[in-house]
């Protein structure tokens, strides 16, 4: 079964260090999704991708992070600096092809712990 | 401002029973929608969707109705097993555009 996979799994740190999540979309998808799951907002979309080239990142505080697709089987999604209020659960997705409704399918998230 | 809602955040039901989760949104623009589940430590997978120009779709044992007029989905589930004891979000799309928008979850127990 093709699976999303996300590195790390777990990432704890200190206020102020830089951070980066990697993403490894299914072979052959196009589209490439951000989200961050909090208790109170549950999942919201940061940024999404379409053949490498970012579509939309309104959902993403733009003064400390970005995201990148250096390569069709990388997505990379940094924040510096990091602060505790940053701490989530950030999961990356991929679709299979142009409809955007089709299902997205997720990795298991990166678990980010900001002290 | 949150457009797609699930105002139950848990559920209990007992194993053989249905289990109804619901969801409303705001957002007339949404057309098509979508349920997932989420097991801890994992990511979602997708459920069963439905387009706003069906009111019903069924899969197996589970089955989302649609209430444009009420802007009101909701996932039946029948029988429930205990495997079913997951988070559950609704997402909806509006068709023109692209961004994902899902509610907050409901936490479904099954219990024995």
């Amino acid at each position: 079964d093709a699976r999303v996979t996300q590195t790390p799994r777990h990432k704890v740190t200190e206020m102020g260090q830089e951070v980066t999540m990697r993403c490894q979309p299914i072979l052959g998808h196009n589209t490439v999704f951000w989200y961050r799951q909090t208790m109170m907002q549950g999942l919201e979309l940061l940024a999404y991708f379409r053949n490498r080239a970012p579509l939309d990142d309104s959902g993403m505080p733009k003064d400390r992070f970005s995201a990148e697709m250096p390569d069709a089987t990388l997505a990379t999604l940094k924040i510096q600096p990091s602060e505790p209020r940053d701490s989530a659960v950030y999961f990356c997705a991929s679709g299979p092809g142009a409809l955007d409704n089709q299902p997205q399918h997720f990795g298991d998230g990166t678990r980010l712990s900001i002290l | 401002d949150q457009q797609v809602k699930q105002n139950s955040p848990s559920l209990s039901v007992q194993e053989g029973r249905i289990s109804i989760l619901n969801c409303d949104y705001t957002n007339s623009m949404f057309d098509y929608f979508l349920w997932y589940k989420k097991y801890p430590a994992e990511g979602p997978t997708f459920l069963i969707s439905i387009s706003s120009i069906k009111d019903k779709n069924e899969d197996g044992r589970f089955t989302v109705f649609l209430n444009k007029s009420a802007k009101h989905l909701s996932l039946h589930i029948v029988p429930s097993q205990p495997g079913d004891s997951a988070v559950y979000f609704c997402a909806a799309i509006p068709g023109t555009a692209s961004k994902l928008t899902f509610g907050t979850g409901t936490r479904l127990q099954v219990t024995l």
